[in-house]
């Protein structure tokens, strides 16, 4: 789905290295979201954000950090990476925090930390 | 504590056979809930939802069925079709900060 796009696609760090990815939605959604995809972990929430300046911390945000200073953009910044943070990151958004308020998932970021 | 999982990890239908896919829930606060499909390479993509305060609900091709007694709900597809292979999540939302997504279920559709 064109509305929300995540960049880059796929990236190799090493360990120690500070690596942000990108997440833009173009539907003026309120509340936006991160979270990572593992095997045997299913998806578990790192960060979300109601709105622009508003974040919190989701499940597992050890080691990330967030901004949102526009509605559209939501960043999700690695500033160590380590190899336990390989993983597919995916960012979602919503319209509401209510009902019928479904996530809208981007097409996710594959991180390999060597 | 809270957990949303699914009785079959791995289904395997004929094309034009029905499919169902089964999901338990343990957090009887949940208000709405959700079934996901993801192919290989893509994120999830939503299918259909449902409120608590209702037992079913259709779409196209596809039917949710919540019983709230047993805290267990279900994705019907009918005429499953090759396209519909994917890994199906449902998940549980009580806010916007509390979705938990069960652990999914592979659905294989033989030709």
């Amino acid at each position: 789905d064109a509305g929300i796009t995540q960049s880059p696609r796929y990236k190799i760090t090493e360990t120690g290295r500070q690596v942000t990815l990108m997440c833009h939605q173009t539907w003026s959604h309120s509340y936006m979201f991160w979270y990572r995809q593992d095997l045997g972990h299913g998806l578990r929430l790192i960060y979300y954000s109601a709105a622009a300046d508003i974040t919190d911390k989701g499940e597992v945000p050890d080691g990330y950090v967030v901004s949102r200073s526009k509605t559209e953009n939501f960043p999700l910044t690695l500033e160590s990476a380590t190899r336990s943070q390989t993983s597919v990151y995916f960012c979602a958004s919503s319209w509401g925090s209510t009902y019928n308020s479904p996530l809208h998932f981007g097409n996710g970021t594959r991180l390999t930390v060597t | 504590g809270e957990s949303v999982g699914l009785h079959l990890p791995t289904l395997s239908v004929q094309e034009g056979d029905n499919s169902i896919i089964n999901c338990a829930y343990s957090n009887s606060a949940s208000d709405y809930f959700i079934w996901y499909k993801q192919e290989s390479g893509k994120g999830p993509q939503f299918i259909i939802d449902i409120r608590s305060n209702m037992d079913k609900r259709q779409g196209q091709r596809v039917t949710v069925l919540l019983n709230k007694t047993v805290k267990h709900l279900s994705l019907q597809i009918a005429a499953t079709q090759p396209g519909d292979s994917a890994v199906y999540f449902c998940a549980e939302k009580t806010s916007y900060d509390k979705v938990i997504f069960g652990p999914g279920t592979s659905l294989s559709v033989i030709p």
